[in-house]
Parts: structure tokens; sequence; C-alpha cells
């Protein structure tokens, strides 16, 4: 599992609320991103980092930004959620060649 | 990045080998085929790849046609647990692309 967590693993929140999810990876990977995955669609990506502070978008990133502070730790920023931000999120690592390794997940729903 | 096409859904008998096709015409040289599948809505699992070279692994074989337009992942004895969606994926190598999933072809393994 190229030592990925994700947290929370499942939120709860309200329309219009911030949330920040988590994405932290224990072997030193410069390559980070973040997918979305929804019924009927294969994972997008919303943003992905190679290296600290180095971030790029990626096709469905209006109304998320991102962090990287520090190497081991890649984080989404809702700024302000929506309906259509429900989903469930996958953190992802670049290791050798182009090869990715995914995160467990987080499930969001938006009320 | 090549579009990948695959078939939406697939059964297969316990024990028997699982041929998962994969059409990828428009593949450019440098670019990989990668195969990933995620069970239930875990986060989606590396499998093997390839680029014109047959590669066997430990839990698949992945056969690329001479032209390499397309490609067949190969569980040689299908279990119950490799129930999945299963993605096929082409990348260029040494770019830290995201990967595009289309919607992948559901694999069930039949008691």
């Amino acid at each position: 599992d190229a030592g990925i967590t994700q947290s929370p693993r499942h939120k709860v929140t309200e329309t219009g609320t911030p949330v920040t999810l988590r994405c932290h990876q224990t072997e030193n990977h410069r390559y980070m991103y973040w997918y979305r995955q929804d019924p009927g669609h294969g994972l997008r990506l919303i943003h992905y980092s190679y290296g600290v502070k180095d971030t790029d978008k990626g096709e469905v990133s209006d109304g998320y930004s991102v962090s990287r502070s520090k190497t081991e730790d890649f984080l989404l920023t809702l700024e302000s959620a929506t309906s259509s931000q429900t989903s469930v999120y996958f953190c992802a690592i670049k290791g050798q060649g182009e090869t990715q390794y995914f995160g467990p997940g987080t499930r969001l729903l938006v009320l | 990045d090549a579009k990948t096409t695959q078939p939406p859904s697939m059964d297969c008998a316990e024990g028997r080998a699982a041929n998962l096709p994969c059409n990828h015409s428009t593949i450019s040289g440098n670019e990989y085929v990668y195969w990933y599948r995620q069970i239930h809505s875990q986060g989606p699992q590396y499998i093997i790849h390839g680029l014109k070279n047959n590669e066997t692994n430990e839990m698949a074989s992945l056969i690329i046609t001479e032209d390499r337009k397309s490609s067949t992942l190969i569980l040689p004895h299908a279990t119950l647990r490799d129930t999945a969606v299963y993605y096929c994926i082409a990348t260029p190598s040494n770019t830290g692309n995201q990967f595009y999933f289309g919607t992948g072809t559901s694999l069930t393994v039949i008691p």
C-alpha cells in the first residue's frame, strides 16, 4: 500500500463549510495526487504535487485548493463545500516509473 | 495520453482464466499500458504494466499486440476475490502525468 493513509476516512459536512482532507505518506515520494471518483466516472484528477510547495491543477480543480508544506503531507481543501463535491476522494503517490499507488479513500458527504 | 476502450462488463467462471481486453489504437511509442483494479470502493490496486513486451507477475499476465494497438490482461485462475472493476490506462513515461481512468470493465467471477 506504499504507506499511504488518508484522514478522515468518512466525513459528513454542510454546504458552505470548509473541509480539509489529509494524505500522508511515509516513503518520501516526490509526486502526490488527489483524485475524485463519482458514479459513472472513473477517477478524475483534482490537483497534483511534484514537490514541496510545487502543485498544479488537474482536470476538475474548480472549488478545490491544495497545499504541500512538507514531503509527507498533501492537503486538499474544499473552500466552501457544495453538494456536487460529495464524492470519494483518493490520494496517490508515484512510485517507480509511472506506477501510482492509491490510498484507501475518503468518503465525503455534503448536505 | 491515448484513449483506451474496454468492454463494460464480463463474467468468468471460478478457476478459469479471465481475459480482459483493452483497445488503445492511438497509443504512441512512449506510452506504457497500465492495468489497475478496484474492489468494491477500495483504492485502485496496481496489477501490471508494459511497453511492448509481454509481462507476467504474481498477479497476472499482460499480452500486448505487436502493433501495440490492443492488449489483454490475463488472470490465469480467477477466484471470487478477483471480482472487481479493471482499468486499462495508457500513459507516457517519466512525466508524472495523471492517469486517465475510464469506466473500466466490471469482472464478475461466478462460482
